[in-house]
């Protein structure tokens, strides 16, 4: 099955400043990765995703990459406010086809200091 | 309507009880999931719903028991639980079982097994 890897596992960045979180698969059928935002006591909620075949997608302040080859992708937040402070998970398909639930990285605690 | 809704919030068993957990969704997803979150870790899948049949287990005990009634209700039985079950069980679901399709996770149950 799919295993993710999540770095790094804290992040403390100035106000304004930009962070990036970056994970590795290693599932190269995998073709589906999405971002959750998980703040203390609250559900994840999806934040942005990308389907193998796009290498990049941006939504406002937050961008995704993708490098198939490498088995990598990566979450760009520009511009950080204080509610950007939370835990991020990336993950990908548990397996490679049929019904699949996610696996997720061991998450990134993302804290922005004023 | 766009959630996942979960029922109790909170649930106190003794190790002895037998409880269920409810998961509803009214947004025509055919795909529906469960999974466990532990504190400060990524939420681990336990089961998957496809179309109202359980198409994965995650090597789950038994003392964990799906049960998927209809398209928009899920539950889990729970039976003879260990204090190591203690989590935040979490429902998702999504318009469809295969990847590429985006979860919608309800606000989860707190489970305090005694």
């Amino acid at each position: 099955g799919e295993n993710v890897e999540q770095h790094p596992s804290t992040l403390s960045v100035q106000e304004g400043d930009s962070a990036v979180i970056k994970c590795t698969y290693s599932d190269s059928a995998s073709n589906y990765f999405p971002w959750y935002k998980q703040e203390l006591g609250k559900r994840p909620q999806l934040i942005i995703d990308i389907r193998s075949n796009v290498g990049e997608k941006k939504d406002q302040r937050i961008a995704v990459t993708l490098n198939k080859t490498a088995k990598h992708f990566s979450l760009h937040i520009t511009e950080t406010q204080p509610e950007d402070s939370a835990v991020y998970f990336c993950a990908a398909p548990i397996s490679g086809g049929g019904a699949d639930g996610l696996t997720f990285g061991k998450g990134t605690h993302l804290i922005i200091q004023p | 309507d766009t959630e996942v809704t979960q029922t109790p919030k909170h649930l106190v068993m003794g190790m002895t009880n037998k409880k269920s957990l409810k998961c509803e969704q009214h947004m025509g997803h055919r795909a529906m999931y469960w999974y466990k979150q532990k504190a400060k870790k990524p939420p681990e899948l336990m089961f998957v719903y496809s179309y109202e049949k359980l198409s994965i287990n995650e090597s789950v005990p038994s003392r964990f028991s799906p049960e998927c009634p209809n398209s928009s209700l899920l539950n889990l039985h729970l039976h003879a639980l260990q204090p190591e079950d203690s989590a935040l069980y979490l429902c998702a679901s999504s318009q469809e079982p295969s990847g590429g399709y985006e979860q919608y996770f309800g606000p989860g149950t707190r489970l305090t097994v005694t």
